[in-house]
């Protein structure tokens, strides 16, 4: 069975710009959440979506958004970029829709400059 | 908001000794509990969860936990640490009620293991 799939693996942007990022969750999961992952700041949820819905959200200003689409693959975008979105992003997608064990992807590894 | 503690931020041990990395959560209410596991250049990957029933679950790799309610706690333990346990570990905590949750990590510990 595959496991969680993130694309692209690295990505390098300037300020101000905005960047998607995808994520295929195992197939049959229908929940997928992400994470910022910093050295200072650990893991930080930062959205949960279920069959296409968004159902829980975390701390992040509204320049972090996500959505979800049929297949249960899931993008998130940011906007306006600033040097402290420099992160690992890290999807998790979950068998179910209750809070069970995440199977996490791989991560993309963002640098804004 | 619930929130995890992880006393260890880095723990440095040689092999043949043993691990207890300490784990206390916030939430007040039923919880499912995990250890996560980040091999270097790895995924991070479930090491052992804790859902209901018997409060000491073991894991992958000889790793054992126990929840303690009263303490609020979900210590990781091994009685042998290897070279290959380098790695970082992450406590997690989900409000076991699902519907409107977030889960909530701690701040991960690193472990390195001298050979």
């Amino acid at each position: 069975k595959a496991g969680v799939t993130q694309t692209p693996r690295y990505l390098i942007k300037t300020r101000g710009q905005q960047v998607t990022l995808s994520c295929s969750p195992i197939s049959g999961h229908r929940s997928v959440s992400w994470y910022q992952q910093t050295p200072g700041q650990g893991l930080q949820f930062l959205f949960e979506y279920f069959s296409e819905t968004q159902r829980n959200k975390g701390n992040f200003p509204g320049r972090f958004s996500g959505r979800q689409f049929s297949n249960s693959r899931s993008e998130m975008n940011v906007s306006t970029l600033e040097l402290g979105d420099s992160a690992l992003y890290l999807c998790a997608s979950i068998r179910g829709g209750g809070p069970n064990e995440q199977f996490f992807g791989p991560g993309t590894r963002l640098t804004v400059l | 908001a619930q929130s995890v503690s992880q006393h260890n931020h880095h723990v440095i041990l040689s092999e043949a000794a043993s691990l207890e990395l300490g784990c206390n959560y916030s939430y007040g209410g039923t919880v499912n509990l995990f250890w996560y596991v980040q091999y270097p250049g790895q995924h991070l990957q479930l090491l052992l969860k804790y859902f209901s029933g018997d409060p000491l679950v073991k894991g992958i790799k000889g790793f054992e936990a126990e929840f303690i309610k009263s303490k609020f706690s979900f210590n990781l333990r091994k009685p042998s640490v290897q070279w290959s346990d380098t790695a970082e570990y992450f406590c997690a905590v989900n409000s076991a009620s699902g519907g409107s949750y977030i889960p909530t990590f701690g701040r991960g510990t690193s472990l390195i293991v001298h050979p």
